[in-house]
């Protein structure tokens, strides 16, 4: 089965610094996709970024990006230019190419607190 | 903008009740999804479905059942409430792609209490 995992509980970062939060899985699969969502306190879960594992270029969406390494089956989340609204859960999620009905399978979890 | 809007914040519910717990979607998604969120445990999911009266059960599925009998709509139901199932419960739906996997949109969220 495959698995995510965040090795990092908790993590902070001062305002306009740089962060960077860990993620590895496990697959047997070439084909899938990861991603990494924000759950800010209280509020509903987003979607920061996505990366299709066929892709070699890393994803970026305006100050987020990642690290995708596929043979060693690691994939972190930077955040450039910390602001106070990064402040949140995020989870990292892996999903199998299925044509269909995919599902998530997602990490526990790292606490980003970001410090003014 | 899609929405998933959940039918309760905040539901406080005693041991042995039956609980309904709704989800709509209003983009005409095929697939939805129900997860519970624990602290130090992430989401795991409950139950999906990927078409009206179709479901499969997901990771940990036990005390739990689903009815989707309009696509916009899939309830989470349980049968009879345990302390255990306190929880956060979150509701998501996405397109079924032909070629690709698309984005989950979430809920905000039911936070189950069970005295």
């Amino acid at each position: 089965a495959q698995t995510v995992t965040q090795s990092q509980p908790e993590m902070s970062v001062q305002e306009a610094e740089t962060v960077t939060l860990s993620c590895t899985y496990d697959t047997s699969e070439s084909d899938y996709y990861l991603f990494w969502y924000k759950q800010p306190p209280s509020r509903q879960m987003i979607l920061v970024i996505r990366q299709e594992a066929y892709k070699q270029q890393n994803a970026t969406e305006n100050r987020f990006s990642v690290n995708f390494q596929k043979a060693a089956k690691s994939f972190s989340l930077k955040i450039s230019d910390s602001q106070l609204g990064d402040a949140a859960m995020y989870f990292c999620a892996y999903s199998p190419y299925q044509g269909g009905s995919e599902k998530l399978v997602f990490g526990k979890g790292t606490k980003l607190t970001v410090n003014p | 903008d899609v929405k998933v809007t959940q039918s309760s914040r905040y539901l406080v519910k005693r041991t042995g009740e039956k609980v309904f717990l709704e989800c709509v979607q209003d983009m005409d998604h095929e697939n939805m999804f129900w997860y519970r969120q624990d602290p130090g445990l992430g989401l795991r999911l409950i139950y999906f479905s990927y078409d009206v009266k179709m479901k499969e059960k997901g990771d940990i599925p036990e005390g739990y059942s689903v009815s989707r009998e309009k696509k916009e709509r899939f309830s989470l139901i349980l049968e009879s409430a345990s302390t255990n199932q306190t929880s956060m419960y979150l509701c998501a739906s996405s397109f079924q792609g032909p070629s690709s996997t698309d984005t989950q949109y979430f809920g905000p969220g039911t936070r189950l209490t069970v005295l």
